[in-house]
């Protein structure tokens, strides 16, 4: 099975800030990654598709990066609700699997 | 608009089964995968399974393989996941999602799972 891992495991940031999130995967997926956002208590929601797709109605401040095994998810300027947990997911091989997520809480 | 509704989550004894089923609305059911994901309390998500359009496959994670069955009535609109041999670990929020495919795009709001004796 492919293994996803994120880093870093949480974070603390300011509304404002630019923020980096990293996925990498055990073996090549390709462009194969996802991006979700999930607030507590609701269920995940899809931001981006294919590495850099953004969904639609998702702000432009998210965007997506990466191949291969190492992707990027970065937020340009970090808004109050913004603050989430985020989750990568592969969909190269019929088992998805996720990655084991990153929260961005307030500093 | 799409929806996905989940029920049957219960609380059950360790070694019995129980049936979860998702029923959707507003798309063309017949034509998306089916998955499910679960989230154990305080956890991340975890992929469960998918279903083929058709049924006509059906992959399982390592966890679950063996005991859990996914299965689909395009007739109905609905998606089963069949839970056999439960365990402790099965406690969760069960998820039913859309298949897009590489992606999960539509979700439900889950279903809750609690083996327990």
């Amino acid at each position: 099975d492919i293994q996803m891992t994120q880093s870093p495991s949480s974070l603390s940031a300011s509304v404002g800030d630019r923020v980096t999130i990293t996925c990498r995967a055990s073996q090549s997926i390709t462009n194969y990654l996802n991006w979700y956002q999930q607030k507590p208590g609701k269920a995940p929601k899809l931001l981006i598709s294919a590495a850099s797709s953004l969904q639609s109605g998702v702000p432009a401040r998210f965007s997506g990066s990466g191949s291969g095994t190492d992707f990027t998810l970065t937020i340009s300027s970090l808004q109050p609700e913004d603050f989430a947990t985020y989750y990568c997911q592969q969909g190269y091989s019929s088992l998805f699997t996720f990655g084991p997520g990153t929260k961005v809480d307030i500093k | 608009q799409v929806q996905l509704v989940e029920s049957g989550g219960t609380v059950v004894q360790p070694g019995r089964s129980l049936r979860l089923s998702c029923a959707a609305s507003g798309f063309t059911f017949s034509a998306y995968g089916m998955h499910w994901v679960r989230q154990a309390p305080g956890k991340g998500l975890e992929w469960v399974a998918v279903i083929w359009y058709d049924g006509s496959k059906k992959y399982y994670a390592d966890s679950v393989k063996g005991r859990f069955t996914i299965s689909r009535d395009n007739s109905q609109n609905t998606v089963y996941l069949q839970m056999s041999s439960l365990r402790a670990e099965d406690t969760a929020l069960y998820y039913c999602a859309r298949g897009s495919g590489s992606h999960l795009d539509y979700w439900g709001q889950g279903t809750r799972v609690t083996i327990s004796s």
